[in-house]
């Protein structure tokens, strides 16, 4: 099975800060990574495919990098809207799919 | 608008069943693999199943904790996904979302998610 990290499990950041979040997995998965946000008591948003694609409707300070086994997303000037969690997931072993364990983005 | 319902959540005893129901709308139920994934509270998510397709012989695949316990099925004339949980497990209790994939060159990601619906499993 392939295994996705992210690090790190919490950050603490302002607003206006630049913000990534890292994914490793444990084998290489090509470019098939998925990122999502999720705000409390709801369910999970789509915001990045295929490890640098921009869901419809994404805001363009979201942005993803990476290929192989090491992925990153990056918030340019982050917003107050955007604290939540934000997991990753693999389908490169599709219909298989695993993800992060999630980063919390927290008010500094 | 893609919209997916869940319901048939609540509070079951350890050993018990419980039948979730997904209700599609907004895009073409039957042509569409659907998956449920899950979420336990205060933790990550977790892959449980899909259902392929009728062209695809409503092909089923589990995740290792619930294979032989849970079984996906579909009704494509009611536009609804459902999820029969047997053998139930404290470990089961989590929000359960019904999910729609996005497909790409032959695999998928999840495009559309339900608002999710509450499996506790407890004595």
């Amino acid at each position: 099975d392939i295994q996705m990290t992210q690090s790190p499990s919490t950050l603490s950041a302002s607003v206006g800060d630049r913000v990534t979040i890292t994914c490793r997995a444990s084998q290489s998965i090509s470019s098939r990574l998925a990122w999502y946000q999720q705000k409390p008591g709801k369910a999970p948003k789509l915001l990045i495919y295929e490890a640098s694609s921009l869901e419809s409707g994404v805001p363009s300070r979201f942005s993803g990098s990476g290929s192989g086994t090491e992925f990153t997303l990056t918030i340019s000037s982050l917003q107050p809207d955007d604290f939540a969690t934000y997991y990753c997931q693999q389908y490169n072993s599709y219909p298989t799919w695993t993800f992060g364990q999630g980063t919390k983005v927290e008010i500094k | 608008e893609v919209q997916l319902v869940e319901s048939g959540g609540g509070l079951v005893q350890p050993g018990g069943s419980l039948k979730l129901s997904c209700a599609a709308s907004g895009f073409t139920f039957s042509g569409s693999a659907m998956h449920w994934v899950r979420q336990a509270s205060g933790r990550g998510l977790e892959w449980v199943g899909r259902i392929r397709t009728k062209a695809n012989n409503y092909a089923t695949v589990y995740g290792a904790s619930v294979k032989g316990r849970f079984t996906i099925s579909r009704d494509d004339s009611k536009n609804t996904a459902y999820l029969q949980m047997n053998s139930l497990k404290t470990e089961d209790t989590a929000v359960y979302y019904c999910t729609r994939p996005e497909c790409t060159g032959g695999v998928c990601y999840i495009q559309h998610w339900g608002q999710g619906t509450l499996v506790t499993v407890s004595s």
